[in-house]
């Protein structure tokens, strides 16, 4: 079980807007900042979203983020192929002293 | 260009131990906070354990508190991870990472080492 809560799975057809949700408490999310990462199949996580909607350097500006109290979401406009892959939020938890990770949402390009 | 390089994963016993290494090169280790992010076959990430950069402060996820220790050889620019008392659950593959501090973003990956813990 997750500190930070993620759907298992999302899906958008191509040239559509998804988002994915994370949700957390007043220790994580609340209080820190949050940020997402990347993983392809078979390949290390890679971030894309830091400091809650900060877009990180070479990555597509179709990727942003955005936070709202203890919840966070990432949003992909103008989905390609080449997005399927895994998408993890994370954050620093002040009651744990550890940086928490949502379970990951795995995003399928119809 | 920063290079994050896990070594020292493989096959061990319950209750075995091991020792991960990351040898960095493009960053100082010792100017930057590192962790180690593990991921189990088919499973999410989990955040083992971080030291902050300059001041050496340790942390660890609960579930490997007491068994592994995090370290790093500055001379040598390397992170190292002692796993004792291992368990089946802690098979994984275990990534080095690095961020200029442990409550900020990760800014570089290693390609990971994949530890086995069965008999």
């Amino acid at each position: 079980q997750s500190v930070l809560t993620q759907p298992p799975s999302v899906s958008g057809a191509p040239r559509q807007r998804v988002s994915i949700s994370c949700s957390g408490s007043s220790s994580n999310i609340g209080n820190n900042a949050v940020n997402w990462y990347q993983q392809l199949p078979g390949k290390a996580p890679k971030l894309l979203i830091y400091y809650d909607e900060q877009v990180a350097s070479g990555v597509s500006d179709r990727f942003s983020g955005s936070k709202s109290g203890t919840s966070a979401s990432l949003a992909i406009s103008g989905l390609q192929s080449e997005d399927e892959a895994d998408y993890y939020c994370a954050a620093w938890d002040d009651r744990l002293n550890v940086q928490v990770f949502g379970g990951g949402t795995k995003l399928t390009v119809l | 260009e920063v290079q994050l390089l896990e070594s020292g994963g493989g096959l061990v016993q319950p209750g075995g131990s091991l020792r991960l290494s990351c040898a960095a090169s493009g960053l100082t280790i010792n100017n930057y906070a590192m962790s180690w992010v593990r991921q189990a076959p088919g499973k999410g990430l989990e955040w083992v354990s971080g030291i902050s950069g300059g001041d050496d402060s340790t942390y660890y996820a609960d579930s490997v508190k007491g068994r592994f220790t995090i370290s790093r050889d500055t001379s040598k620019n390397t992170l190292y991870l002692q796993m004792n008392s291992l368990r089946a659950d802690d098979t994984a593959t275990y990534y080095c990472a690095s961020a200029l501090a442990l409550a900020g973003k990760i800014d570089y990956w290693g390609q990971g080492t994949l530890v086995t813990v069965s008999s």
